[in-house]
């Protein structure tokens, strides 16, 4: 079966302050593994797609990496606009649905 | 292009109620997912529809049906309901099947709330 755990379950940030969420994850074959963000009220919001260990992924102040066992997401100088919920979603090559995890809800302070 | 549209946005239900959610996809997007995401459990999957079958449902009771209509949008009916359905109920469209790994595009949900 295959198993996603996110953490930390929350982050508060200060607005310039980088830091890493983490996504621990445990799966027989991965096909990929997915990042998304979700505001609340709204649903998840695609954001990147990793399929290999060493893989790496950037969209604005957001880089995406991959190893075999974890996958992080690196935030670089925040602003308040990128507090939301970042949840992470493994695909395996044994099931035909995502796998997601909790989440982790950043907050970023001005 | 037009994302996957739910609706309604909010249902309010009492308890042995039925409940009728509807999906429609992305144009061109045959496969529809639909997940629950009820507070501190995460999103969790309920039922896979592509041209028109049920190709793989979740660990949810049999009270969780739906179906895929020709111009692909899709129905979510829960029969029964319980206090404990009560959850954000999200549906999501992808392009292609699992095997290509096409992402999904997600729906903004609609409220379920079973008093």
């Amino acid at each position: 079966e295959d198993q996603v755990t996110q953490s930390p379950e929350a982050l508060r940030l200060q607005e310039g302050e980088s830091s890493s969420l983490n996504c621990s994850y445990t799966v027989s074959g991965l096909r990929g593994l997915f990042w998304y963000r979700q505001d609340p009220g709204k649903g998840p919001e695609f954001l990147f797609t990793l399929y290999s260990a060493g893989e790496e992924k950037e969209k604005e102040r957001l880089k995406a990496t991959l190893t075999k066992k974890e996958s992080f997401l690196h935030i670089t100088a925040p602003k308040p606009e990128d507090s939301a919920t970042y949840l992470c979603a493994v695909s395996g090559a044994g099931s035909y649905q995502l796998t997601f995890g909790k989440g982790t809800k950043l907050s970023v302070i001005p | 292009e037009a994302g996957v549209t739910q609706s309604p946005t909010h249902l309010i239900k009492t308890r042995g109620q039925q409940a009728t959610l509807r999906c429609s996809p992305i144009s061109g997007h045959t496969s529809v997912y639909w997940y629950q995401q009820a507070l501190g459990l995460g999103l969790q999957f309920l039922l896979w529809y592509d041209e028109g079958e049920e190709r793989n449902r979740g660990n949810f009771p049999p009270r969780f049906s739906g179906r895929q209509f020709p111009n692909y949008s899709s129905e979510l009916n829960v029969n029964a309901l319980e206090l404990e359905d009560s959850a954000l109920y999200l549906c999501a469209s992808s392009l292609h099947t699992p095997e290509y790994n096409s992402p999904l595009h997600f729906g903004n949900g609609t409220r379920l709330t079973v008093t």
